[in-house]
This record gives C-alpha cells, sequence and structure tokens, in this order.
C-alpha cells in the first residue's frame, strides 16, 4: 500500500544567497528556543539558540528571530552553501516545573541549489 | 567529549522479540531524554529523566516500552515484545538542565520485520 508521512515544508535556495526557515511554536509560556539542523542518516545537531528575554541572536552565518507576539520563530541562514542542505527543527522549552521536555516541530527540508 | 553515545546504531529483530536500546549520556548532564523519530509522526518525546529519575513518561506508547536509568551514565529503553510499528529512529538527548543546550546521539535504527 502506499505509504504516508510527513509533508515537510520544503524551501529551495539558490548557493549563495540568504534563506529564511519560519516556525510556528505552541506554547506562549515557552521560554527557551533552540534550532537544530539534521543531515541524512544523522542525529539533529545544535545551530542556535535563544532565550524569551531576546527577540534576535547571531551566530556565524545564521541569525534566529523570535516573534513572542506571534509565537513565531526564524532562523536566517546567510550566503547558504551545499553543506546547509538538511532538514532544520525547531524547539520550544517550557523551563522549570515538571514540563522540561523540548517540543519539536515537523522541520524543513532545505534544499540548496548550485 | 565524546557526545551521547548510543548503540547499537542498528538493530533488525523479528517480531515479538525484546530489543534493548543503550544510550550513555554526556558526563555532567543531569537530564536525559529518549526521543522515536518516524516519517509519520516526526520527532516525539517518550520519555525523561532528571537526575536518573523519571520525570515524565506520558510518550511512552504502550507497556511494552519501559525505561530505565539506573546511574548518570547509562540508560536503557527495552521494547517487549516488538512490533513492526516500532521500526523508528530513537534518540537519546542529555543536557546539563532545563534551558540549556540538548545534544542528541546519532540514533539507533530499528527494524522490526
Amino acid at each position: 500500500g502506499e505509504s504516508v508521512g510527513l509533508h515537510l515544508p520544503t524551501l529551495s535556495v539558490q548557493e549563495g544567497d540568504n534563506s529564511i526557515i519560519n516556525c510556528a511554536y505552541s506554547n506562549s509560556a515557552s521560554d527557551y528556543f533552540i534550532w537544530y539542523k539534521q543531515e541524512s542518516g544523522k542525529g539533529p545537531q545544535f545551530i542556535i539558540d535563544i532565550r524569551s528575554n531576546m527577540d534576535k541572536r547571531q551566530g556565524q552565518r545564521v541569525t534566529v528571530l523570535l516573534n513572542k507576539t506571534v509565537k513565531h520563530l526564524s532562523l536566517q541562514i546567510a550566503a547558504t552553501q551545499p553543506g546547509d542542505s538538511a532538514v532544520y527543527f525547531c524547539a520550544e522549552n517550557l523551563s522549570g516545573g515538571g514540563a522540561d521536555g523540548l517540543t519539536f516541530g515537523k522541520g524543513t527540508h532545505l534544499i540548496i541549489q548550485p | 567529549d565524546a557526545g551521547v553515545i548510543q548503540s547499537p546504531r542498528h538493530e533488525v529483530t523479528e517480531m515479538g522479540q525484546e530489543v534493548t536500546l543503550r544510550c550513555k549520556p554526556i558526563s555532567g548532564h543531569n537530564s536525559l531524554f529518549w526521543y522515536r523519530q518516524t516519517m509519520m509522526r516526526g520527532l516525539e518525546l517518550l520519555i525523561y529523566f532528571n537526575n536518573n529519575v523519571p520525570i515524565d513518561d506520558s510518550g511512552m506508547p504502550e507497556d511494552r516500552f519501559s525505561a530505565k536509568m539506573p546511574n548518570a551514565s547509562f540508560s536503557t529503553l527495552k521494547i517487549q515484545p516488538s512490533e513492526p510499528r516500532d521500526s523508528a529512529v530513537y534518540f537519546c538527548v542529555s543536557r546539563r538542565g532545563s534551558g540549556t543546550e540538548a545534544f542528541f546521539g546519532q540514533g539507533t535504527r530499528l527494524t522490526v520485520v
């Protein structure tokens, strides 16, 4: 029978261009957020994080923006390279109390076109 | 640091058999999580431990699944009996504490035939 899986959003970008990956999170009380990159056959790898008392944080070629008003997170990758091709996940965390697990979004598949 | 270490990397087993997945978290990390990843459901939290104590196991699918953390450097996830729908990649994740970066292991790809 036909298998049905998650239909991951796909973003196709030309090599050298900037890319923006978006994520909507669910819990307005979440106070810590992480972006992960997962390459085929590997576990997710940490890219960058941000706490809820900030609205922007920059790393090397990456910037995370947080809009708490609309519960939106974005990851900007500058000057994309072939090695940036992967699935990108956002994760939200509510610190303290009993709910300490990271909740992940469904992911976005980033494809870098040569 | 070697990171989070999981074993085995791949496991193929017959339906009905017992499967044990193992994890060694990063030294000094107080929290450990087991996640399952499938095409259908994405990344799902199964259970997490804080200071070796299970805190939330509401994500464990059913009684066939059990997890233990006998000490700070070792955890197991057991499936007994295994079923084909358990086929997935199982990740162990550790972190120093709440609100800190979480590190994934390389995962165990389980196939139940």
